[in-house]
């Protein structure tokens, strides 16, 4: 298995606050995106990074934000939770954009 | 309608029966992904298609790039195949990937 962790698996909170998620790979792999998983959509990509401060939007990208200062570290923050950001978030990394994508165990998010 | 088609949504199976689930798309793809999930679990890649057919263990996946179309089989099916059965395609400019919206297949002891 890919060493690629996320942290925390499960979150609750209020809407209105931040939330950072975060994405740990031990691959070294230059690429690694941030998905959404919700019933009905299937997943969904949110934004992407193709290197160090390299990133870029997805589909949805609406109401987050991401930085990517480490190679091993990708952070997905969300300024400020709506309850329409709750869902089930993965994590994915790839050594190059043409390859298979491994992903994280992924983190549910529940905002009240 | 959806670039990535997923059929059925829903499949229940008793152990030992052969299985096919079906991805159809409309883009073009530079490859085509056959991805599992089990219930609360994370997920996994079985296959990277751009041509042909590839097999693992019980697993077959097969594409035919002209009429865009996938085929995921498992053969002499188990209950630990319950899970759900992603198919996502790769755009070919970008890489980035499609999900169909999966198989939820439960095989029955």
């Amino acid at each position: 298995d890919a060493g690629i962790t996320q942290s925390p698996r499960h979150k609750v909170t209020e809407t209105g606050t931040p939330v950072t998620l975060r994405c740990h790979q031990t691959e070294n792999h230059r690429y690694m995106y941030w998905y959404r998983q919700d019933p009905g959509h299937g997943l969904r990509l949110i934004h992407y990074s193709y290197g160090v401060k390299d990133t870029d939007k997805g589909e949805v990208s609406d109401g987050y934000s991401v930085s990517r200062s480490k190679t091993e570290d990708f952070l997905l923050t969300l300024e400020s939770a709506t309850s329409s950001q709750t869902s089930v978030y993965f994590c994915a990394i790839s050594r190059q954009g043409t390859d298979e994508q491994y992903f994280g165990p992924g983190t549910r998010l529940t905002v009240t | 309608k959806n670039e990535v088609e997923q059929s059925p949504q829903n499949l229940t199976a008793q152990e030992g029966e052969f299985i096919t689930i079906n991805c159809s798309y409309s883009v073009g793809i530079s490859a085509l992904h056959w991805l599992q999930q089990h219930p609360g679990g994370g997920i996994v890649s079985l296959f990277m298609l751009s041509s042909g057919k590839k097999k693992h263990g019980r697993l077959i996946a097969t594409i035919n790039i002209q009429e865009k179309h996938s085929s995921l089989h498992i053969t002499a099916s188990h209950p630990r195949d319950s899970a759900v059965y992603i198919c996502a395609v790769s755009d070919p400019g970008t890489y980035k990937y499609i999900f169909g919206t999966g198989t939820r297949l439960k095989v029955l002891a």
